[in-house]
């Protein structure tokens, strides 16, 4: 069954370096997002991706935070100088968004999260 | 906001016996969407119920949907110690795709 993964699964970075989350999402579909969970919190929605740009983004992706589809399957979150606070699992989603009788069907599945750790 | 809010927070019960999960959410929505997730891992799809729909059934689950009182319900029948997991309700409206999920239901199935 086809699923989405995320590398690495777990990422140990010092304050204010930069890191890449890498994902491949589920081959066929068109919409691809990035959640966070705080450890002990819910899960946030940081942003989402179609066709080569961002749609929507939350008040937390800020300017540290891009995202890119650098080829055919690979999607990455960036963040350029890491915070203490940016520890979190992050998760990747992606969805094949349809329409029917003016409802979107927005079934999303979820990779395996990479838990990021800032020191 | 449009979050989904979960209750119980916490809910313990003997292996068989029947784990009902409710969920409230305060705007319009296009979909609902339940989750599951163990400890420490990542979130699994379980089921999705659109805002035209009442019921749905996958397996030993049962997911209501009550628009007029924006509520939803999941229901897991003949509950097994492998169900011990948190699990979120995800909702998504508002001509957005993003998700917005609540603060989950920590499931624990006593064996």
């Amino acid at each position: 069954e086809p699923e989405v993964t995320q590398t690495p699964s777990h990422q140990v970075t010092q304050m204010g370096q930069e890191v890449i989350l890498r994902c491949v999402p589920i081959s066929n579909h068109l919409y691809f997002y990035w959640y966070r969970q705080i450890l002990g919190q819910k899960v946030e929605f940081l942003v989402s991706f179609y066709n080569n740009e961002i749609s929507e983004k939350s008040e937390i992706f800020d300017d540290q935070f891009s995202v890119e589809r650098p080829d055919g399957s690979n999607f990455t979150l960036k963040i350029r100088s890491t915070k203490l606070e940016d520890s979190a699992m992050y998760f990747c989603a992606s969805s094949y968004l349809t329409s029917a009788t003016h409802v979107s069907y927005n079934e999303q599945f979820f990779g395996p999260g990479t838990r990021l750790t800032v020191l | 906001s449009q979050q989904g809010e979960e209750d119980p927070q916490a809910l313990s019960i003997q292996e068989g016996e029947n784990a009902t999960m409710n969920c409230s959410y305060k705007t319009s929505i296009n979909n609902l969407q339940w989750y599951r997730q163990n400890s420490g891992r990542g979130l699994v799809h379980l089921i999705l119920i659109r805002s035209n729909e009442r019921e749905k059934h996958s397996g030993r689950l049962r997911v209501t949907l009550d628009t007029s009182k924006k509520s939803s319900s999941l229901l897991i029948t003949a509950s097994r110690a492998a169900d011990t997991a948190s699990y979120f309700c995800a909702t998504d409206g508002q001509g957005a795709q993003k998700l917005v999920f609540g603060q989950g239901t920590r499931l624990t199935i006593n064996p």
